[in-house]
This record gives structure tokens, C-alpha cells and sequence, in this order.
């Protein structure tokens, strides 16, 4: 079957850095794709990667490595309104998006 | 980027009414639309895929008869919930790929429609 394996919940400092890590298993690949969700609110679209490497977008960065099935999305000074749920996504063979469970970031000050 | 609009942003209804909920992309024109339905402190759920001018697409465990989609025009896909009840009760949300981005575009999602079945 297809998964996508995600921390349920992470903390971090304001000002700090974080890393939230994203492993999949998919029938196929065609990219892979990291919205943020408040709460209460639709997701909105951070990132999309569907080579190696990293992706630098300002405070937030993504990378991925297809070989290992592995991607993670960097916050870098970590800011109050950046508490929300990171979610994962990978677009399959079918072009379909896989979800993840996404993972609930909190700061504190 | 792209916008999407969703319509109504709350709904509350009686135990058996139909709600439409309304999906536009603004800017741009949706060959194909998604809608989602998401349990508080879950993740998202495909229910369906909307093609316009043809039928949606359901993912298994979605009553077709129950979620009506409609997808009349390239900006406009709308899901009924008839006869909705309190277990209906949730965050749905539409969205879209901008075809300009190929197939491997990135999605807009509406603001989302909290249904709350009374």
C-alpha cells in the first residue's frame, strides 16, 4: 500500500530552527509537495520538489532524496505564527496526492 | 498565485436538508477539481475528483448518491450533501490545479465550508 510517514506533533522556540521530516512509499513518484494548515483554515501550498536536493524559499526550505524516500521541510527563525500543521504530500504514478497525517508544530516563546 | 473561491464559509442545517457548497477558480480555468473532507485534528480526505463535463470520480467509502458533484463549467465544480446528517458534520474543501503548471501543477485550495448538521 501507499503511506507517508510524519510526526504527529513537534515543538520548537521562536527564533529557533526546525526540521520536519516526511518518509513515503508510493506506487510511483511525481513530486512531492509540503502545504501549512491552521487551524480551522484550507491548506495553503509551501513547496514542491521532484528532484534532489534542496529548495530554498525564504525562511523555509525543502529537500528531498527519491532514492531514499525521504523529504523534509527546514523553518528557520522560527516565528509565533508559524504554529500550524505541516502536511506532506506526494503525487503518485496516477498523478493522484497521497496525504499525509501532517504534522502539528507548536512554538513557544 | 492562482485563487480559489469556496462558498459558503459556515453552513448550519437541519438533520435531512441538502447543502450545496460552491468551488471557483477565479483566474484560472480548472479542467479538473478536488474535494476533501477533514475531521477535526485529521488529515485531509479525497472524497472525489471533479472533471468538468463529465461524472466525479469517488473514492472508496464515498456515497456518489449522497455527495452530489457537479462540475458544469471550467471555473465552477459545487457538492451537494443531501439529506445531511450530524455524523456529516465537517470541514469541506475544494481545489484545483492550475493547468499551466502541467500535470504536475500546484493546487489552490478554497477557504473552505464548515457543515454543521444540527
Amino acid at each position: 500500500g501507499q503511506n507517508i510517514d510524519q510526526p504527529t506533533e513537534m515543538t520548537a522556540t521562536e527564533g529557533a530552527i526546525v526540521q520536519i521530516n516526511c518518509t513515503y512509499q508510493t506506487s510511483g513518484f511525481n513530486g512531492l509537495f509540503w502545504y501549512q494548515q491552521h487551524a480551522g483554515e484550507a491548506p495553503t501550498f509551501l513547496s514542491y520538489n521532484v528532484l534532489d536536493g534542496l529548495e530554498e524559499k525564504g525562511r523555509f526550505s525543502s529537500f528531498l532524496s527519491r532514492s531514499k524516500g525521504y523529504s523534509y521541510l527546514l523553518l528557520k527563525e522560527l516565528q509565533m505564527k508559524d504554529s500550524a500543521s505541516y502536511l506532506c504530500a506526494v503525487l503518485d504514478s496516477n498523478y493522484q496526492l497521497i496525504w499525509g497525517a501532517g504534522t502539528k508544530l507548536i512554538i513557544k516563546p | 498565485g492562482a485563487v480559489v473561491s469556496q462558498h459558503p464559509s459556515w453552513v448550519i442545517c437541519k438533520s435531512g436538508t441538502s447543502v450545496k457548497i460552491e468551488c471557483r477558480s477565479l483566474d484560472f480555468q480548472a479542467t479538473t477539481m478536488f474535494w476533501y473532507r477533514q475531521f477535526p485534528k485529521q488529515s485531509l480526505m479525497l472524497m472525489a475528483t471533479s472533471n468538468e463535463g463529465s461524472k466525479a470520480t469517488y473514492e472508496q467509502g464515498v456515497e456518489k448518491d449522497k455527495f452530489l458533484i457537479n462540475h458544469a463549467s471550467l471555473t465552477l465544480s459545487t457538492l451537494t450533501v443531501t439529506s445531511a446528517h450530524p455524523e456529516d458534520s465537517s470541514f469541506y474543501i475544494c481545489s484545483a490545479r492550475d493547468g499551466r503548471g502541467g500535470d504536475t501543477g500546484e493546487l489552490f485550495f478554497g477557504e473552505g465550508s464548515r457543515l454543521t448538521v444540527l
